[in-house]
């Protein structure tokens, strides 16, 4: 049973390009949940997705940011016209089902610089 | 708010010889506590969780406590490997809340 996958593992943009990054559950989950994390601080949330609904986007930011967990397929973190405030680590994390006890499974990371 | 705080926020140790972390949590109501570890360029993987009722909980070379009542766990290392150089991250989930909060981590580097 493959674990969380993302692609890609490093990515570089310039300012103003858009960034892709996609996120592949474990088999069988169907909660997806994506982190930034900055050097020396802890991971921030940012938004949590099921099967084609987002239920929470409340740590993205409403400009340039935009989730998606399609049907079929992987999950999508798109920022458009990125900038050098977006070079973070990106984590996705998938569980097999949501609530608090449930352990979210995090992917490698999706490491994003923007030059 | 819900805020875990981690201390050291950095620690160096020698090959075989035992380390504890910190973590202090003002998450409410409490639900469970998790201990990660964060390998470079890796994503978190959970070493330890405990709920309200429980107050040790161990797997290898790791023991992780808890004291609900001044909200504080500790992580104990016994016999410090090279391997265990790693990010080691405090997550605490609030009950009804699918979006733990995360401490940022201390930061062990084991010398041999």
């Amino acid at each position: 049973n493959a674990g969380v996958m993302q692609n890609p593992r490093h990515l570089v943009r310039r300012r103003g390009q858009e960034a892709r990054l996609r996120c592949s559950p474990m088999k069988g989950h169907s909660h997806v949940y994506w982190y930034r994390q900055l050097p020396e601080e802890g991971l921030k949330f940012m938004v949590y997705l099921q099967k084609e609904n987002i239920i929470d986007e409340s740590g993205m930011p409403k400009e340039r940011f935009s989730a998606e967990f399609p049907k079929e397929g992987p999950s999508i973190l798109r920022i458009q016209q990125v900038v050098r405030g977006d070079s973070a680590a990106y984590f996705c994390a998938s569980s097999p089902e949501t609530g608090s006890y449930n352990e979210q499974f995090f992917g490698p990371g999706t490491r994003l610089t923007v030059l | 708010k819900n805020q875990v705080e981690q201390s050291p926020q950095s620690l160096i140790i020698l090959e075989g010889k035992n380390c504890t972390l910190q973590c202090n949590y003002t998450v409410s109501p409490f639900s469970n506590l998790r201990w990660y570890k964060q390998d470079t360029g890796r994503g978190p993987v959970s070493l330890t969780i405990m709920t309200f009722s429980e107050n040790t909980k161990s797997n290898g070379r790791y023991t992780a406590t808890l004291d609900a009542d001044t909200k504080q766990s500790s992580l104990h290392i016994t016999a410090s490997q090279l391997s265990d150089s790693a990010s080691y991250i405090c997550v605490v989930s609030a009950g009804g809340s699918y979006i733990p909060t995360f401490g940022r981590g201390t930061s062990l580097i084991v010398h041999p």
